[in-house]
């Protein structure tokens, strides 16, 4: 069965400092990956999606960047993060070609102070 | 994508059927309905999907109006562990990559 691994579950991060988290997918090949954030209060957002190794497509400009390494890794990265980076991240994965199915990670509550 | 209206919240009865409805007026002919629920701090969890006829599944009924313009969740007992926020998302499978999630229903099951 697919399972879909998430990192840190909890993160307080100084201003300025360096930012990656982690998440890695287990049991598909070829998945499509998402970074989606939700803000207090707020709504999912979609800031990064991948088709596959190396290609990565911003939904958002901002301070975040994203990466595929490898087929089933996707990495959240910031150099410096800002206050506003708070929030709650997730990482999806579907099946190409499929928008039904989305699976979701466990999620990281990021605290920027 | 076409855009969707649901209700801000609504409460329910815990075991009476909970009714969720959606607006989505400009509904193309190869959109589909999707229906993802967020309970409180989890992920968003696939729940159902629909083209133009109704579909069943263990979690939930999906009734799509015949001119598909407006479709309805049903859970037909809820509990208290369906308390979510509920997202009614309409996309084309073929030309959209990504789900776009608005704002939702934030359903409460009452005790």
């Amino acid at each position: 069965s697919q399972t879909i691994h998430q990192w840190p579950a909890t993160l307080v991060q100084p201003v300025g400092s360096p930012l990656s988290l982690e998440c890695t997918v287990e049991g598909t090949s070829n998945p499509n990956l998402y970074w989606y954030r939700q803000a207090a209060g707020r709504g999912l957002q979609l800031l990064f999606y991948s088709v596959g190794i190396g290609q990565i497509s911003s939904e958002v400009p901002q301070n975040l960047s994203a990466s595929r390494p490898q087929d089933r890794q996707f990495i959240l990265s910031s150099k410096k993060l800002l206050l506003s980076d708070s929030g709650f991240y997730l990482c999806a994965w579907s099946v190409r070609g499929r928008l039904w199915g989305y699976t979701f990670g466990s999620g990281t509550r990021l605290t920027v102070v | 994508d076409a855009k969707t209206t649901q209700p801000t919240s609504m409460d329910c009865a815990e075991g009476r059927a909970a009714n969720l409805p959606c607006n989505h007026s400009t509904i193309s002919g190869n959109e589909y309905v999707y229906w993802y629920r967020q309970i409180h701090s989890q992920g968003p969890q696939y729940i159902i999907h629909g083209l133009k006829n109704n579909e069943t599944n263990e979690m939930a009924s999906l009734i799509i109006t015949e001119d598909r313009k407006s479709s309805t969740l049903i859970l037909p007992h809820a509990t208290l562990r369906d308390t979510a926020v509920y997202y009614c998302i309409v996309t084309s499978s073929g030309s959209a990559r990504q789900l776009t999630f608005g704002s939702g229903t934030q359903l409460t099951v009452l005790p």
